[in-house]
């Protein structure tokens, strides 16, 4: 099985823009979430999709979004960057994202905010 | 407040040797618990879980014990190898919220 992808591996934007990045879980898999990882502050939770329905939201303002598709693939939407939102912008996902299913990382992508 | 904490940030090994990696919880609700790996560059790699009812779990050169009265838990690594050398994550899932919470994560130095 493939396993999870995420597109752009790189990305650099300037303050004010906004971006898209994309995720493709692994087949079968209905539960995608994404993580902010930072310097010192680990693996943050974003939000978790589920059959196209946010299910649950991390402690981020609402300049960050997300949504998924009939297809499970997702988008995590970020406006109005700030330099602060410099980050490696993981994706994970699992069958049902129940408390035991067992989460899968995608390799990333790398924002840089000038 | 930090409710997975992995409070050695880094750690040396030799190789041939076990290496041992803490991390501790305050959420008593938390009942499954996993460890990831990470290189540079890439994604979180998954190693290893456990779950609450049981107090070990085995994957050939990985070991994560489990204490529950004590909100303690760590990943054995027998025998270490240079290719173990990454940060190493332990997370614990919340349950009914669908997210993971990570520590911070302890760099895993093997040395030749």
């Amino acid at each position: 099985k493939a396993g999870v992808t995420q597109t752009p591996r790189y990305l650099i934007k300037t303050r004010g823009q906004q971006v898209t990045l994309s995720c493709s879980p692994i087949s079968g898999h209905r539960s995608v979430s994404w993580y902010q990882q930072t310097p010192g502050q680990g693996l943050q939770f974003l939000f978790e999709y589920f059959s196209e329905t946010q299910r649950n939201k991390g402690n981020f303002p609402g300049r960050f979004s997300g949504r998924q598709f009939s297809n499970s693939r997702s988008e995590m939407n970020v406006s109005t960057l700030e330099l602060g939102d410099s980050a490696l912008y993981l994706c994970a996902s699992s069958s049902d994202g129940g408390t035991t299913d067992t989460q899968y990382f995608g390799p990333g992508t790398r924002l840089t905010v000038l | 407040d930090q409710q997975v904490k992995q409070n050695s940030p880094s750690l040396s090994v030799q190789e041939g040797r076990i290496s041992i990696l803490n991390c501790d919880y305050t959420n008593s609700m938390f009942d499954y618990f996993l460890w990831y790996k990470k290189y540079p560059a890439e994604g979180p790699t998954f190693l290893i879980s456990i779950s609450s009812i049981k107090d070990k779990n085995e994957d050939g050169r990985f070991t994560v014990f489990l204490n529950k009265s004590a909100k303690h838990l760590s990943l054995h690594i027998v025998p270490s190898q240079p290719g173990d050398s990454a940060v190493y994550f332990c997370a614990a899932s919340d349950p009914g919220t669908y997210k993971y919470i990570f520590g911070t994560g302890t760099r895993l130095k093997v040395l030749a």
